[in-house]
């Protein structure tokens, strides 16, 4: 079965300093990797997608994100937080399950990243 | 250019009444997912439909939950006989085509409390 683990509930870190938000997934076959971010009583934004080719994806706000293979791992980064950039962040994994032909999107429980002034 | 549009907001409900939460997705999109959000859990998926047809209800609790993207207007996720269990924050999503390739849009949500 397909999964994704987001292993930190919460993640603080000085604005200016770098940040790395981490995920983990299990798939079967090719992995499609998202991240997506929510901010207070909205709905989640898409940040990056990983579907295939360069392992490091950029994607909006200045993030951007490593595919890593060997460690199945696709791990959420910025080089120097912004106190804005407070929220809750979600990885997810698209399933391709080809023989249903639905493409379900499995997201990880979130991680809240604080970025403190 | 309008994103995926949910109604109400917010919604209270009695125990035992009806709750409808309403999407309309975007623009150009035929594909719409359901998704329900627990107080510091992550997202569940429930529901993904196309037009006049639901293709994957395997999040969807068997019994009193419902689902529906007519040819006209908007996707309904329907509840009935609400239990206290039932509240959470419910997510719709809309993409352009089912291929892997394409981002989920969401609307804000729907903030449903059963009292």
């Amino acid at each position: 079965a397909q999964s994704v683990a987001q292993p930190e509930d919460q993640v603080n870190v000085a604005e200016g300093n770098p940040l790395t938000v981490k995920c983990t997934y299990s798939v079967s076959g090719n992995p499609y990797l998202f991240w997506y971010v929510q901010y207070p009583n909205r709905g989640l934004q898409f940040l990056l997608k990983y579907i295939t080719g360069d392992n490091l994806v950029k994607g909006s706000y200045g993030f951007e994100a490593e595919f890593n293979k060997s460690q199945t791992s696709f791990h959420l980064k910025k080089p120097s937080a912004l106190v804005s950039d407070s929220a809750l962040y979600f990885c997810a994994v698209r399933d391709p399950e080809t023989t249903s032909g639905t493409y379900k999107y499995i997201f990880g429980t979130g991680t809240r990243l604080k970025v403190l002034a | 250019n309008a994103g995926v549009m949910q109604n109400p907001r917010h919604l209270v409900r009695r125990r035992g009444q009806e709750a409808r939460l309403r999407c309309s997705p975007m623009k150009g999109h035929s594909h719409v997912y359901w998704y329900r959000q627990l107080p510091e859990e992550g997202l569940k998926f429930m529901v993904y439909l196309q037009k006049e047809n639901i293709i994957d209800e395997s999040g969807m609790p068997k019994e009193r939950f419902s689902a529906e993207f007519p040819k006209e207007g908007p996707s309904i996720l329907r509840i009935q006989q609400v239990v206290r269990g039932d509240s959470a924050a419910y997510f719709c999503a809309s993409s352009e085509d089912r291929g892997y390739n394409s981002p989920l849009h969401f609307g804000n949500g729907t903030r449903l409390t059963v009292t």
